[in-house]
């Protein structure tokens, strides 16, 4: 079984619609993290969280919104969905260490029509 | 501000070698990471590096000069499944990854 999982794995959805993506992880790691990726732009951070009650902006959280609902499980909500929110979103977790690696999600695809 | 520089695309040719640049520069430096993306993937761990110098796995080699703010991904012995996308990151001051564009890589048979 995977360590980190994400559902939905493909989305459509249309302009103004609430979607809720959401990640869980066995991995037992007190911090998870939500990315987008974008063609030619990499991956950015939308929201961190280093334990249930440390919830933390990343460079582009605008138009979104996190839950952390237990350890293991990371929530990221559009509460308006728009275009420009298309794109790929990875969720990922890390170990205790500050340099430990990150370990991704296989990634929700989703579509803002 | 914080950035991170990678070539676009590369193409190389099965078993051959190639080598994929990083440069940074960052608020702070506490490691660098390669990760390997494969098409609709999830990106998987390669490699870390804190000391300057090569560190050495497998067919893949990853090399730091922290003097410079650079940083190369080696990939000998090239296959087919090598072909994928290389997203170098470096832990900045704050220890959050900051992330390049990543690197796709074509490899022709």
């Amino acid at each position: 079984d995977a360590d980190v999982t994400q559902t939905p794995r493909n989305r459509i959805t249309k302009t103004g619609k609430r979607i809720m993506l959401e990640c869980s992880q066995t991995k037992g790691h007190d911090r998870m993290y939500w990315y987008r990726q974008d063609p030619g732009l990499g991956l950015r951070l939308i929201y961190y969280s280093f334990d249930v009650k440390d919830i933390n902006k990343g460079e582009i959280s605008d138009g979104y919104s996190v839950s952390r609902q237990a350890q293991a499980k990371f929530s990221l909500s559009l509460e308006s969905a728009i275009p420009n929110q298309t794109a790929l979103y990875f969720c990922a977790t890390r170990g205790g260490f500050e340099t430990d690696t990150q370990y991704f999600g296989p990634g929700t695809r989703l579509t803002v029509l | 501000g914080q950035n991170i520089d990678q070539p676009t695309e590369m193409t190389a040719t099965e078993g051959a070698i190639v080598q994929i640049n990083c440069t940074y520069q960052t608020s702070g430096f506490n490691g660098l990471f390669w990760y390997q993306q494969h098409a609709g993937e999830a990106p998987t761990f390669l490699s870390y590096n804190v000391l300057d110098g090569l560190e050495e796995k497998g067919r893949f080699s990853s090399f730091l000069s922290r003097s410079k703010g650079y940083s190369y991904l080696l990939l000998k012995e090239l296959q087919m499944k090598d072909s994928a996308s290389y997203l170098c990151a470096v832990l900045d001051s704050n220890y959050q990854l900051i992330w390049g564009a990543g690197t796709k890589l074509i490899i022709k048979p």
